[in-house]
């Protein structure tokens, strides 16, 4: 079957640096997403990696090994506005997504 | 971006009563919407994915005779919540897939409630 697994939730102090790892096991591989989610809202887009390596957009760094089945998404210079939850998801085979269960990310002053 | 608008964004409801959330494309057509449920605290749980002029394909477990899904034109689909009962309040997301490996794009999200 296919499977996305990262942590249920983490708690990071504001101005510091956070890593969210997500792990997956998929049918194929086309590409893997970075969303925020904010309660009550629909998600908005981090990041997309399909190659390894890291991509960096501002304040976000999303990471990927496709031989490990392994991305983590990094958020430097934490801000409270960043308390959300992230998920990770991957589009398969038939380029359908899948996604993570999604980590709750809890920033404390 | 491509840009969906989903509508209504809260809606309450009474038990055995029907409500129908609108998706609509506003600056391309989609062929396909998927429609998610979402419960608190978990993640995206697809239901079912419309396509235009052909019916709905849903995923196991969900029920094609309470949710009923219409993809009537290229610009717009339907989800019906038919017999509403409380366990089916959540909050309800559509997304049209972004062509090959680009990022979805998602409406708003509807909050049912079911009193």
């Amino acid at each position: 079957g296919q499977n996305i697994d990262q942590p249920t939730e983490m708690t990071a102090t504001e101005g510091a640096i956070v890593q969210i790892n997500c792990t997956y096991q998929t049918s194929g591989f086309n590409g893997l997403f970075w969303y925020q989610q904010h309660a009550g809202e629909a998600p908005t887009f981090l990041s997309y990696n399909v190659l390894d390596g890291l991509e960096e957009k501002g304040r976000f760094s999303s990471f990927l090994s496709r031989s490990k089945g392994y991305s983590y998404l990094l958020l430097k210079e934490l801000q409270m506005k960043d308390s959300a939850s992230y998920l990770c998801a991957v589009k398969d085979s038939n380029y359908q997504l899948i996604w993570g269960a999604g980590t709750k990310l809890i920033i404390k002053p | 971006g491509a840009v969906v608008s989903q509508h209504p964004s809260r809606v309450i409801c009474k038990s055995g009563t029907s409500v129908k959330i609108e998706c609509r494309s506003l600056d391309f057509q989609a062929t396909t919407m998927f429609w998610y449920r979402q419960f608190p605290k978990q993640s995206l749980m697809l239901m079912a994915t419309s396509n235009e002029g052909s019916k709905a394909t849903y995923e196991q477990g969900v029920e094609k005779d309470k949710f009923l899904i219409n993809h009537a034109s290229l610009t717009l689909s339907t989800l019906t919540v038919t017999s509403a009962h409380p366990e089916d309040s959540s909050f309800y997301i559509c997304s049209a897939p972004g062509a090959g490996v680009t990022e979805a794009f998602f409406g708003q999200g509807t909050r049912l409630t079911v009193v």
